[in-house]
């Protein structure tokens, strides 16, 4: 499935250094998703985007900066990071932020802070 | 906050057995999804439900969507060791456009 690509796949980065996290996705969708997943919990959702606006933020502290600038690609900024932010970041898409639009998983970015 | 409990948490079986998941919650959902995630990868869709009852089939794979709202199951027949991962069950929220809620995890473990 290559619907949904995300890059890099792996990333390490210090606490003060600045980095950017790239989805894209090819299906024509119009919604796009920032999940965060840790060990042993239950992937968390970060922030929705429907036509480029977003329109969930779930309490997410401000050094992740996503942004979209269309409809086919989202990117998650990185700033000044702690190491409890290490976890696997997904992004997703749906053709709409509705209530039955099924969500489509890319591979991820797996990110350790030193 | 909404949550969805998902069991069991780990599985231990032997290939050609059958595989039983399920996800409850106390609340309500109009959407059902299951996922499959590998090691170091993404969650892929297995299957989606979207009407309460809704019983569908992928190859292998059989999920319901309970006929309150509120659960799902998952089965897995004459389980293969390709079937090693970790299960998700997701919610969509009613009302709230986009909100997946996701179960716990089931890690499927098959011993040729």
């Amino acid at each position: 499935e290559t619907g949904v690509t995300q890059t890099p796949r792996h990333l390490v980065m210090g606490m003060t250094n600045k980095k950017s996290l790239k989805c894209e996705q090819h299906l024509g969708h119009n919604a796009m998703y920032w999940y965060k997943q840790s060990a042993k919990k239950p992937l968390e959702l970060m922030f929705v985007y429907s036509l480029e606006e977003r329109v969930e933020n779930n309490s997410v502290p401000s050094r992740f900066s996503p942004e979209c600038p269309n409809s086919s690609h989202l990117f998650l900024h990185l700033h000044t990071l702690q190491p409890e932010d290490s976890a696997l970041y997904l992004c997703a898409s749906s053709q709409a932020a509705g209530r039955q639009e099924t969500q489509y998983f890319g591979p991820g970015t797996r990110l350790l802070v030193l | 906050g909404q949550q969805l409990n998902q069991s069991p948490q780990s599985m231990f079986i032997q290939e050609g057995e059958d595989v039983s998941m399920n996800c409850t919650s106390s609340s309500i959902f109009n959407t059902w999804l299951w996922y499959k995630q590998d090691p170091g990868e993404g969650p892929v869709l297995l299957i989606a439900l979207y009407k309460a009852g809704e019983l569908t089939s992928n190859g292998r794979l059989t999920a319901q969507f309970g006929i309150t709202r509120k659960d799902s199951f998952l089965n897995i027949s004459a389980s293969i060791p390709s079937d090693v991962g970790i299960y998700f069950c997701a919610g969509l929220v009613y009302n709230q456009g986009g909100k997946l809620i996701f179960g716990q995890g089931t890690e499927l473990s098959v011993k040729p």
